[in-house]
């Protein structure tokens, strides 16, 4: 079984763009959570999707904003990047929401704001 | 409210046992896990124990639950240098989801 995947691996951008980046979780997976890490502030929780809906989010501005489709692969989005969003994203997908799902990471997407 | 804590580094030589520790603050913790991410990877689900468990033994790993103290430790037996990386450990809360609360991870160093 693939593993789940995250496009791009790298990514530069510039202060005020936005950016767009996608997880396909494991086959027959429908939760997908997205995670930022930091240096600074370390592994910190973004949102996680199940069925098409935000289930859960944490504690970023707004212009972190998210979305799963169908097929359950997901999308995060920044817009107006700062300096401070430069970070490691990391994807996530299980099975269901229970807290005894077994969470499968993806190698995540590198993210650099110049 | 949730915070999980680690000490930031270990060295140990290889052949050695490797002890990881882990605290954390709520109570209504259901599973606690552990994870390790090795340089430029995505974080490895290694292992993890239910809140109701004080032992949980997988091969050269294992871990120790004291849910009075809210302390979680990982044994490595016989740590191989490729056992080198970053450990974090993480909580999940009962109702919420697939959320998990991190430590800052302990990065453990194997020398040869």
């Amino acid at each position: 079984k693939a593993g789940v995947t995250q496009t791009p691996r790298y990514l530069i951008k510039t202060r005020g763009q936005q950016v767009t980046l996608s997880c396909s979780p494991i086959s027959g997976h429908r939760s997908v959570s997205w995670y930022q890490q930091t240096p600074g502030q370390g592994l910190q929780f973004l949102f996680e999707y199940f069925s098409e809906t935000q289930r859960n989010k944490g504690n970023f501005p707004g212009r972190f904003s998210g979305r799963q489709f169908s097929n359950s692969r997901s999308e995060m989005n920044v817009s107006t990047l700062e300096l401070g969003d430069s970070a490691l994203y990391l994807c996530a997908s299980s099975l269901g929401l229970a807290a005894w799902e077994t969470q499968y990471f993806g190698p995540g997407t590198r993210l650099l704001v110049l | 409210g949730e915070d999980v804590e680690q000490s930031l580094f270990l060295s140990v030589r290889e052949g050695d046992s490797s002890v990881i520790n882990c605290t954390y603050t709520d109570s209504s913790s259901t599973y606690l896990y552990w994870y390790k991410q090795e340089p430029g990877a995505g974080l490895q689900l290694l292992t993890y124990i239910f809140s109701n468990m004080d032992m949980k033994q997988d091969q050269r790993l294992t871990v120790l639950l004291n849910k009075k103290d809210k302390h979680l430790s990982l044994r490595i037996a016989d740590t191989q240098t490729g056992d080198s990386a970053i450990y974090f450990c993480a909580e999940s809360i009962n109702n919420a989801g697939n959320m998990l609360t991190f430590g800052g991870g302990t990065r453990l160093m194997v020398k040869p």
